[in-house]
């Protein structure tokens, strides 16, 4: 079945980096564009980046432009987030997630969300 | 930024009607998504392109959106809806969640 899985999660200190990943199947990865949300803990949904299913596309949050990375494999079927300069804000769970439709020039509807891997930013 | 607001929550008996609004500057010219979530799971998608449903989903869930207003409507509201609910839109180049409203079921 259509499933994505999050790993890379852990607790970092503020000015380090993490990378975390999205392994994807049960769907054809390279004709969907993909997202990163994240939720800090009692919060709303926040945004953090899409990338175009071709990889020609990038878009990020302004919380995170310039510290944050999207980037995917398509042969390996896996979503990436690069995170550098991390800071105690960043602590949340991090979703990837799944356009609705192949094929858009925009980012579409999220129908595919994984579990979430959780990252932590603390001394 | 674009803004979305959600009231923060709202109550309903079994079996009324519960309508979320999300309010945003002419929002009626853009798709607005719902999603619903569950306490420690992932948020589910439940209506799209403002008033389609993803396979699956019942048909008590709908949506409208005109002007600056787009409503979820949960029609004959079971305890198994009780969730928080978010809007989302994209805009300029950045996707826009609302803040969420929690429906609880009394």
């Amino acid at each position: 079945q259509v499933q994505l899985v999050e790993s890379g999660g852990g607790v970092v200190q503020p000015g380090g980096s993490l990378r975390l990943s999205c392994a994807a199947s049960g769907f054809t990865f390279s004709s969907y564009g993909m997202h990163w949300v994240r939720q800090a803990p009692g919060k709303g949904l926040e945004w953090v980046a899409f990338i175009r299913y071709d990889g020609s596309n990038k878009y990020y949050a302004d919380s995170v432009k310039g510290r944050f990375t999207i980037s995917r494999d398509n042969s390996k079927n896996t979503l990436y987030l690069q995170m550098n300069s991390l800071r105690a804000e960043d602590t949340a769970v991090y979703y990837c997630a799944k356009d609705l439709r192949t094929g858009g020039t925009d980012p579409d509807a999220f129908d595919i969300w994984g579990q979430g891997t959780m990252v932590t930013v603390s001394s | 930024s674009y803004v979305l607001t959600q009231p923060p929550s709202v109550s309903v008996a079994p079996g009324q009607t519960a309508r979320i609004t999300c309010g945003g500057n002419n929002i009626g010219s853009k798709s607005v998504h719902w999603y619903q979530q569950k306490p420690g799971q992932a948020p589910v998608l439940v209506v799209y392109d403002d008033s389609d449903r993803p396979s699956g989903i019942p048909e008590r869930f709908s949506g409208s959106n005109s002007g600056n207003t787009a409503t979820l409507t949960i029609s004959r509201v079971e305890a198994g809806d009780e969730a928080d609910y978010y809007c989302q839109v994209w805009d300029s180049s950045s996707d826009r969640f609302g803040t969420g409203t929690k429906v609880t079921v009394l």
